[in-house]
């Protein structure tokens, strides 16, 4: 059975960045059968998938255009983890970060981070 | 960018009843990237429903899931208490590779 757990911080300043971290058991973050994601929910936005790295022979990413500009990932294979590093952060990125695996549907969730842009 | 829409917004439904929840996309779909979540109030979602039709693992059989093109269907037979809760639909195409339902909510009547 996959597991996710998820660390970072819970508060971020405005302008700086949001670091969030995913670790896994039970899985490889370098499996070629899958993609680690990140996706966060908020009232105003909904249920919002913002990037995912996979491994083909070499990494792959992909980030949805709301967010490319500004947002990192990255895998870790000797610590069997992931990241997500979001840029410049404003108050509109005020949520709940989850990071999952999957490839046409997310099968294995985090536990959620409430992440909260304020000063 | 394909947009799902869900309705109802919001189903109020007793015990043992049956609940048929709505998702309609803007553009057709490939029913094998259609899928359905629960989702608990403090929790992440969970998988109910992939390939528009598949129950994941462990998904009790009064969920069902059907559709193709632009309509899709998550039916539960008869509501059990745990049912209530946050339904999303979502799929998987490309630039968003995977868009979310605005979810609909099925609460106790």
């Amino acid at each position: 059975q996959v597991q996710l757990q998820q660390s970072g911080p819970g508060l971020v300043k405005p302008s700086q960045t949001l670091s969030l971290t995913c670790a896994i058991s039970g899985d490889s973050v370098s499996t070629n059968s899958a993609a680690w994601h990140w996706i966060r929910q908020s009232p105003s936005r909904g249920l919002e998938w913002l990037g995912r790295t996979y491994y083909r022979s070499k990494w792959y990413n992909d980030y949805a255009d709301s967010v490319k500009s500004r947002m990192t990932i990255n895998a870790d294979t000797p610590k069997n983890q992931f990241s997500l590093q979001l840029n410049s952060v404003t108050p509109e990125d005020t949520a709940v970060y989850y990071c999952a695996r999957g490839w046409y549907q997310l099968v294995f969730w985090g536990q959620g981070t409430l992440v909260t842009v304020s000063s | 960018e394909i947009v799902l829409t869900q309705s109802p917004g919001t189903l109020s439904l007793s015990p043992g009843e049956r609940a048929t929840l709505s998702c309609r996309a803007s553009q057709s779909v490939s029913s094998s990237y259609l899928a359905w979540y629960q989702q608990k109030p403090g929790q992440a979602p969970r998988l109910l429903i992939y390939g528009a039709s598949s129950r994941a693992t462990g998904i009790p059989d009064r969920f069902s899931g059907s559709g193709s093109g632009t309509d899709f269907t998550l039916t539960i037979s008869r509501l059990e208490p745990e049912d209530f809760a946050l339904y999303y639909c979502q799929q998987y195409g490309s630039s968003p590779i995977f868009t979310f339902g605005p979810g609909t909510r099925v609460d106790i009547k």
